[in-house]
């Protein structure tokens, strides 16, 4: 989930079981939200995007979830894999106006042997 | 390559120099977006291109920072009179169109160290 100050959440899973990352973002009005992989010194690699018209979405190996409701958003990584460990943000956006991202500060998921 | 291009990876400079970091979108790619990433933090908006429309400054934290966007495709944020505050790593994402429901697509960063 989201974290104030320079401590990110941190998930640990067993390679091979589902991870569950989740994020609450901030404004009623976003429409269109993107999750994103970042490894270390590598940029935020795109994984899947969900528009507000739609409260599922699958990939592969990974599914997001969007609960308008109570402006909260999931991604579910299915068997995870060591490759999988990186920090994850979900991204979210206001398609009427504005043309930045707003990021959230993103969580750690450690993938165990 | 097919993806967002960002030189020098790495920049190492003393406070009070100027320095320019260059991002080469992905071909076609007519948006294009600077943010900064301290560590440990998300991403913070520094400034967006659409074509040949007027850029949005709005995240740039001072008029110390400034960037360009030449023939629609090669962009370069530089930064002057640098600061200790200015060392994060600035990415460079680029997307198809100027809706705000594109996916955008980053490069690897500038790793920026403020002496």
């Amino acid at each position: 989930g989201e974290s104030v100050g320079l401590h990110l959440p941190t998930l640990s899973v067993q390679e091979g079981d589902n991870s569950i990352i989740n994020c609450a973002y901030s404004n009623s009005a976003s429409d269109y939200f993107i999750w994103y992989k970042q490894e270390s010194g590598k940029g935020p690699q795109f994984i899947i995007d969900i528009r507000s018209n739609m409260d599922k979405r699958q990939g592969q190996r990974v599914t997001v979830l969007l609960n308008k409701t109570v402006k909260h958003l999931s991604l579910q990584i299915a068997a995870t894999q060591p490759g999988d460990s990186a920090v994850y943000f979900c991204a979210e956006i206001y398609s009427g106006s504005a043309r930045q991202l707003t990021f959230g500060s993103g969580t750690q998921l450690t993938v165990l042997p | 390559g097919a993806g967002v291009s960002q030189s020098p990876s790495n920049k190492v400079t003393e406070k009070g120099k100027d320095v320019e970091l260059r991002c080469d979108p992905i071909s076609g790619h007519t948006a294009l977006y600077w943010y900064r990433q301290s560590l440990g933090q998300g991403l913070e908006f520094l400034i967006y291109f659409q074509g040949n429309s007027a850029p949005d400054k709005s995240g740039l934290p001072s008029d110390r920072f400034s960037a360009e966007r030449t023939g629609g495709s090669v962009s370069t944020l530089t930064i002057q009179r640098t600061q200790q505050e200015d060392s994060a790593v600035y990415l460079c994402a680029s997307s198809l169109g100027s809706g705000g429901n594109q996916p955008q697509h980053f490069g690897d960063g500038t790793r920026l160290s403020i002496l």
